[in-house]
């Protein structure tokens, strides 16, 4: 099993450009969720989805769209990037219930606005 | 608010030195409580979690006593190993909304050298 897989793994984009992360994962869980980490801080949740074609807002929604059409696959949109976006970000998927804290997380996207 | 605050890194350490990693938590109640390490290059993974006061988590070798008298969650290894390098995280479920979430500590870096 690939587990959770990212794609990119590095971008660089110019402020106001957009981009696509994509996530997938092969263990069938209903959950994911799209976690941005910075210097000095601790994992914040952007968005998350309980189910195939549901979404909603984390910590810090603000400036991102997500979308979960199919059950294993769970995509981040910036519409137009900024520099405070500059982060790593991970995806991460877990089991429903009361398991749901088991989370498997992807290697992470480095995303660098200019 | 609900929080998490580690003790600052990085924490650098001769094979087979004793490892504290100091975590304390605000959160409403007694939350479940974990410790995540994530690997050069890696995402996030599960390494211990404890459900309720006095609780003992182990995995590994590393060690973590939930203690609600001093609300923290320490992590403790006996005897750690270069491949133990890594940076650890510390979390609590909380959330509000009818939706259990992670909230993360900052994260604390481990370099262990032969």
């Amino acid at each position: 099993n690939a587990g959770v897989t990212q794609t990119p793994k590095f971008r660089v984009l110019k402020t106001g450009q957009s981009m696509t992360l994509l996530c997938a994962q092969d263990m069938n869980h209903e959950y994911m969720y799209w976690y941005r980490q910075d210097p000095g801080m601790g994992l914040r949740l952007i968005h998350y989805s309980v189910g195939e074609g549901t979404t909603a807002k984390g910590e810090v929604p603000d400036g991102y769209n997500v979308s979960r059409l199919k059950k294993q696959n769970f995509l981040l949109g910036l519409e137009s990037a900024a520099p405070s976006q500059t982060s790593v970000y991970f995806c991460a998927s877990s089991p429903s219930g009361g398991r749901f804290y088991e989370q498997y997380f992807g290697p992470g996207t480095r995303l660098t606005v200019t | 608010g609900n929080s998490v605050t580690q003790m600052e890194g990085p924490v650098t350490l001769s094979e087979e030195a004793f490892l504290t990693i100091n975590c304390t938590y605000t959160a409403t109640g007694y939350p479940s409580l974990f410790w995540y390490v994530q690997y050069p290059g890696e995402g996030l993974q599960l390494l211990l979690k404890a459900t309720k006061a006095d609780d003992k988590g182990s995995n590994k070798g590393f060690e973590a006593t939930y203690r609600k008298e001093t609300t923290s969650f320490h992590l403790e290894k006996g005897s750690v190993q270069v491949s133990d390098s890594a940076v650890y995280f510390c979390a609590h479920l909380g959330g509000t909304g009818g939706y259990n979430k992670l909230i993360f500590g900052a994260g604390t870096r481990l370099a262990v050298h032969p």
